[in-house]
């Protein structure tokens, strides 16, 4: 058990549909990263969060958003859903905002088929 | 573009068979380099990982890797595996002043008995 919690572990919705991701970080981690997981494009990086403010963004679309709440947890809104948007969403939390301990814990992901 | 490549898509080993998985990534300049895996229905737990140092790193469960900088690698190795090392196995690196951690796209490695 990584410490990082995510909801829900699967879920299947229908294209044009939107839909929420819940991760909860490990107790004291102030980073929260959000990951895509699909066949052809591997683990895509798509946004970072630090305390509430977004850090760093990757390959998110614009359809896609998220934020972190003060209480630390990050959802991660994705809307107009398409097929290609079906894939498995990971959450992972860090200590730090530097790089200098790196170590990335991560959840058990939550599992999105678009029909 | 900048990138990490893991060349071997699908490994199969037999128990006992030492394993190698290639990483390389195409940034320049100081990079933090780790080793992830992902045991089936798990969550990515961390291996190894490398910041400085000594370029031969031990991680958990027997694994090690080395980094050589001139090839711009970061390979995995296990001398002897066991069938409860069937995972996926991803590579990923951190340039300097990035946070986020780009992945390759893994390495499916199944040991049979």
């Amino acid at each position: 058990d990584s410490g990082v919690t995510q909801t829900p572990k699967h879920l299947i919705t229908a294209t044009g549909q939107r839909v929420t991701l819940r991760c909860s970080p490990r107790s004291g981690d102030l980073s929260v990263y959000w990951y895509q997981q699909s066949l052809d494009q591997g683990l895509q990086f798509l946004i970072q969060y630090y305390n509430g403010e977004e850090r760093a963004k990757g390959n998110i679309l614009e359809r896609f958003s998220a934020q972190q709440f003060p209480d630390l947890h990050s959802e991660l809104n994705l809307s107009s859903l398409e097929l290609g948007d079906s894939a498995l969403y990971f959450c992972a939390s860090s200590v730090v905002n530097s790089a200098t301990t790196g170590e990335l814990f991560f959840g058990e992901g939550s599992r999105l088929t678009v029909l | 573009a900048q990138s990490v490549s893991q060349h071997n898509h699908h490994v199969i080993l037999s128990e006992a068979a030492s394993l190698e998985l290639g990483c390389n990534y195409s940034y320049g300049g100081t990079v933090n380099l780790f080793w992830y895996v992902q045991y089936p229905g798990q969550h990515l737990q961390l291996l190894l990982k490398y910041f400085s140092g000594d370029p031969l790193v031990k991680g958990i469960k027997g694994f090690e890797a080395e980094f050589i900088k001139s090839k711009f690698s970061f390979n995995l190795r296990k001398p002897s595996v066991q069938w409860s090392d069937t995972a996926e196995y991803f590579c990923a690196v951190r340039p300097k002043g990035r946070r986020a951690l780009t992945f390759g796209s893994g390495t499916r490695l199944q040991v049979q008995p």
